[in-house]
């Protein structure tokens, strides 16, 4: 398996555009995690899906940010407008079930200027 | 979700035993520890978990007393390769959200 795929790897972009980041969970794989890392807050859970459907979205910062999973194969967290402070590493990360294992991806390392 | 306190970084010498522990005084019955490894630009790493006293795979060991109030992460003759964040995770497996911490900056030096 070729493991939870996440594009772009790194985004560089000017405040008040839009970022849309992506993610491919492992396939069979039904919950699916989206996190963000920074060096002031650590690795934070922003929202989690199962079986395509939000579950959690209370780490979710503010309406700037939006999360959809049209299918199991496919997620988008989007930023609009986006702002320096939401400079970050992305992790998306999927699992089987409730209580297993988290596979993450290599993460999208966002730089808004 | 138990929160869990762990040493914010951890230093030491390749071929040595490293062990970190991690206090979680408010684990509950359905409670179980995990850790990770976060190399640095890439995802956390499922090392290993337990319930209780001992389990240990081909990376590491893991140490559990009877009060499940804490744990201790044991790596076995480490190499400059070991060097990364130590996540300890308290979670349930009725519920699938997972409080990471800070992790614990194990640094491994030649």
């Amino acid at each position: 398996d070729a493991g939870v795929i996440q594009s772009p790897r790194h985004e560089v972009t000017e405040m008040g555009q839009e970022v849309t980041l992506r993610c491919k969970p492992i396939s069979g794989h039904n919950s699916l995690f989206w996190y963000r890392q920074t060096m002031m807050r650590g690795l934070e859970l922003l929202i989690y899906f199962n079986n395509n459907v939000p579950i959690d979205d209370s780490g979710m910062p503010e309406d700037r940010f939006s999360a959809k999973m049209p299918n199991a194969s496919f997620s988008t967290l989007k930023i609009q407008p986006s702002e320096p402070r939401d400079s970050a590493v992305y992790f998306c990360a999927s699992n089987r079930d409730r209580g297993e294992t988290q596979y993450f991806g290599p993460g999208t390392r966002l730089l808004v200027l | 979700l138990a929160k869990t306190t762990q040493p914010i970084s951890m230093d030491s010498y390749e071929g040595q035993e490293v062990n970190i522990t991690c206090s979680h005084n408010n684990i509950a019955t359905n409670d179980y520890i995990t850790w990770y490894q976060q190399f640095p630009s890439q995802g956390p790493r499922f090392i290993i978990q337990g319930y209780k006293t001992k389990v240990t795979n081909e990376v590491a060991s893991l140490f559990i007393p009877a009060d499940r109030k804490s744990s201790t992460l044991s790596l076995p003759r480490v190499s400059l390769s070991d060097t990364a964040v130590y996540y300890c995770l308290v979670r349930s497996y009725n519920f699938n959200k997972f409080y990471f911490g800070s992790g614990t900056k194990l640094n491994v030096k030649p």
